[in-house]
């Protein structure tokens, strides 16, 4: 099985932009999670998704939101960015059902902001 | 409510000693843990869970951990290490609702 992949793998942005994080998860796997992992804070909880709906979500401001598709792949927006926003976001993948199921993460993106 | 704490954010060791890693968690429900792996620009792997089962688990890469109900505690631990073991380290628990809280890390260096 192809692994959670994430695009693109950088990107640079200045203030004030948009962007869009794209996350495709491992074939069957329903939810779809979104983390920000910045040095010395960890990995941070975005939210997560499960069969096209929002059914976690994280301390996040507004700025920052998602979608799921019908194919179970995921987008995260953040708009109106700001410097602190530079970060390694992760996607990561489980079947969604049972406390026991593993996510598998992808890659990440890594976003500045300049 | 679901936490974890990472005690050490950095830890050292020798190539060939012990490698100790410590998580303490917090769980209003009985816990499932995890420890995951990150290397260097890379995404998260996991190495082992404990879901209620055997209290010591065994994982990839020689890892291990013991569950501790009485000590709230996940500790990871590996007999010997080795220089391809460097990376940081993350202990998390899942609440019912399927939502992981992770905790901020151990970056483990070994010297040769």
């Amino acid at each position: 099985k192809a692994g959670v992949t994430q695009t693109p793998r950088y990107l640079i942005k200045t203030r004030g932009q948009q962007v869009t994080l794209s996350c495709s998860p491992i074939s069957g796997h329903r939810s779809v999670s979104w983390y920000q992992q910045t040095p010395g804070q960890g990995l941070q909880f975005l939210f997560e998704y499960f069969s096209e709906t929002q059914r976690n979500k994280g301390n996040f401001p507004g700025r920052f939101s998602g979608r799921q598709f019908s194919n179970s792949r995921s987008e995260m927006n953040v708009s109106t960015l700001e410097l602190g926003d530079s970060a390694l976001y992760l996607c990561a993948s489980s079947s969604g059902q049972g406390r026991n199921n593993e996510q598998f993460f992808g890659p990440g993106t890594r976003l500045t902001v300049l | 409510a679901q936490s974890v704490t990472q005690l050490g954010s950095h830890v050292s060791v020798s190539e060939g000693a012990l490698v100790l890693l410590r998580c303490n968690y917090s769980s209003s429900v009985p816990p499932y843990l995890f420890w995951y792996v990150q290397y260097p620009n890379q995404g998260l792997q996991l190495l082992l869970k404990y879901t209620s089962a055997a209290t010591l688990v065994k994982g990839i890469n020689g890892f291990e951990a013991e569950f501790k109900k009485s000590e709230t505690s996940f500790h990871l631990t590996k007999p010997s290490a080795h220089m391809s073991d460097a990376a940081e380290y993350f202990c998390a628990v899942s609440d019912p609702g399927n939502q992981f809280y992770f905790g901020t890390g151990t970056s483990l260096t070994v010297i040769p």
